[in-house]
């Protein structure tokens, strides 16, 4: 399996800070990068596909990049609303497998 | 807009099966791809497997003796059994659609059903 490790584990910030959680794939993926926010208690959601592409619906604050091994999750200005958990998710090989998760605290 | 709900028994004994419904409303189960994903209290997510409209699957390596996916499309619902559980089976289940020509990539998520592993 690709192991796919996200830095740091978790982080403090405040609201209207710029953010950024990083994703490293233990092989090249190409752009096969996904990054899902999870609240506590709910199922995932989808923010960014393809490393790039914002999910409908999803706020423009959420910026995502990246590409091979190496990828970066940006919020640009922190919103009460986004201090919750992170996980990147490789869709490149089956099976698509998660980081461990990083979670924004205040 | 598309929901998807878990059903099935909250509590399952060591060495029991674990058998989840996922059903699917506001949306058709034709032409997608349906996962299962799991998550221990506390810990990450685990992609379990896969199964298409038409029945075919992928399971995740580290649970392939025990995991079979199934679909019934006329009633609009896919389903999990996991053979032989213990307790590192205990987890959220969620269900989950593959955004389409995206398949290993969740746009739609059940809320999720805890399933717990004890006697």
């Amino acid at each position: 399996d690709i192991q796919m490790t996200q830095s740091p584990p978790s982080l403090s910030a405040s609201v209207g800070d710029r953010v950024t959680i990083t994703c490293r794939a233990s092989q090249s993926i190409s752009n096969y990068l996904n990054w899902y926010q999870q609240k506590a208690g709910k199922a995932p959601k989808l923010l960014i596909y393809g490393a790039s592409n914002l999910h409908s619906g999803v706020p423009s604050r959420f910026i995502g990049s990246g590409s091979g091994t190496d990828f970066t999750l940006t919020i640009s200005s922190l919103q009460p609303e986004d201090f919750v958990t992170y996980y990147c998710q490789q869709s490149h090989s089956f099976p698509g497998t998660f980081g461990q998760g990083t979670k924004v605290e205040v | 807009q598309v929901q998807l709900q878990e059903s099935g028994p909250g509590l399952v004994k060591p060495s029991d099966t674990l058998s989840l419904n996922c059903s699917v409303s506001g949306g058709s189960i034709i032409n997608y791809y349906w996962s299962w994903i799991r998550q221990p209290p506390g810990k990450g997510l685990e992609y379990i497997g896969y199964i298409s409209y038409s029945g075919s699957t992928n399971y995740n390596p580290s649970l392939k003796s025990r995991v079979t996916l199934s679909v019934d499309t006329s009633r609009d619902q896919f389903s999990l059994k996991l053979d032989s559980v213990t307790a590192a089976d205990t987890a959220v289940y969620y269900c989950a659609r593959g955004k389409r020509g995206y398949m290993h990539v969740f746009d739609y998520w059940g809320q999720g059903i805890l399933a717990t592993v004890s006697s």
